[in-house]
């Protein structure tokens, strides 16, 4: 199956500061997914984007397909979008979607 | 209701009882998804539901795991015997084909 993984790992940001999350993927995909999850474990879905370039305010991801990866920016970070950031693919047939570590991001004040 | 909404949000048993965990999708998302959460971790696939077939189980840990949904809606995940390992945060998620999932708040499980 599809192998995904992620970078950093853990990212220590000042408020303000902007960022870039890495996620790596072994297969071609026709389905890729960004979520945060909060301190209070809520999942939240961020971005459907299987290719292309799309933006949500102070986010924006893009994913290369050809190149099995996808970047998800977060702009003038603020204290709320601490949490864990998770990555999920799926293959060219639709069903599952195997979801990568995470990258724990913590924003200070 | 507006979202995904599972059933109970937390529930203890001990070890060797069976549990039923209950997950309702949004109206008319025909996929559903449980996931396992292990403190700390990342998310485990468990099983996958198109409608009420399930195209993909490949990742339900043991025999004692089983899944069934009904009426293309609610789908109850059960574990049999429970064990101390099978601690951990159940989380369900629907979506409509090639679009984004939404997960519920998930169902915490401690096994004593």
């Amino acid at each position: 199956g599809i192998q995904v993984e992620q970078s950093p790992p853990d990212l220590i940001l000042q408020e303000g500061a902007n960022s870039t999350l890495r996620c790596n993927f072994s297969d071609s995909v026709n389905n890729l997914q960004w979520f945060h999850q909060n301190p209070w474990g809520q999942l939240i879905n961020l971005f459907y984007i299987p290719s292309g370039t799309k933006q949500n305010g102070r986010l924006s991801a893009t994913t290369v397909a050809t190149e099995r990866y996808s970047l998800l920016y977060i702009s003038s970070s603020q204290t709320t979008d601490s949490g864990v950031y998770f990555c999920a693919a799926g293959g060219t047939s639709y069903g599952k979607l195997t979801f990568g570590q995470g990258t724990i991001l913590t924003v200070h004040p | 209701g507006a979202g995904v909404s599972q059933s109970p949000s937390n529930k203890v048993t001990e070890k060797g009882k069976d549990v039923e965990l209950r997950c309702d999708p949004i109206s008319g998302h025909t996929a559903l998804y449980w996931y396992r959460q292990s403190l700390g971790q990342g998310l485990e696939f468990l099983i996958y539901f198109q409608g009420n077939s399930a195209p993909d189980k490949s990742g339900l840990p043991s025999d004692r795991f089983s899944a069934e949904r009904t009426g293309g809606s609610v789908s109850t995940l059960t574990i049999q015997r429970t064990q101390q390992e099978d601690s951990a945060v159940y989380l369900c998620a629907s979506s409509l084909r090639w679009s984004p999932l939404h997960f519920g708040n998930g169902t915490r499980l401690t096994v004593t």
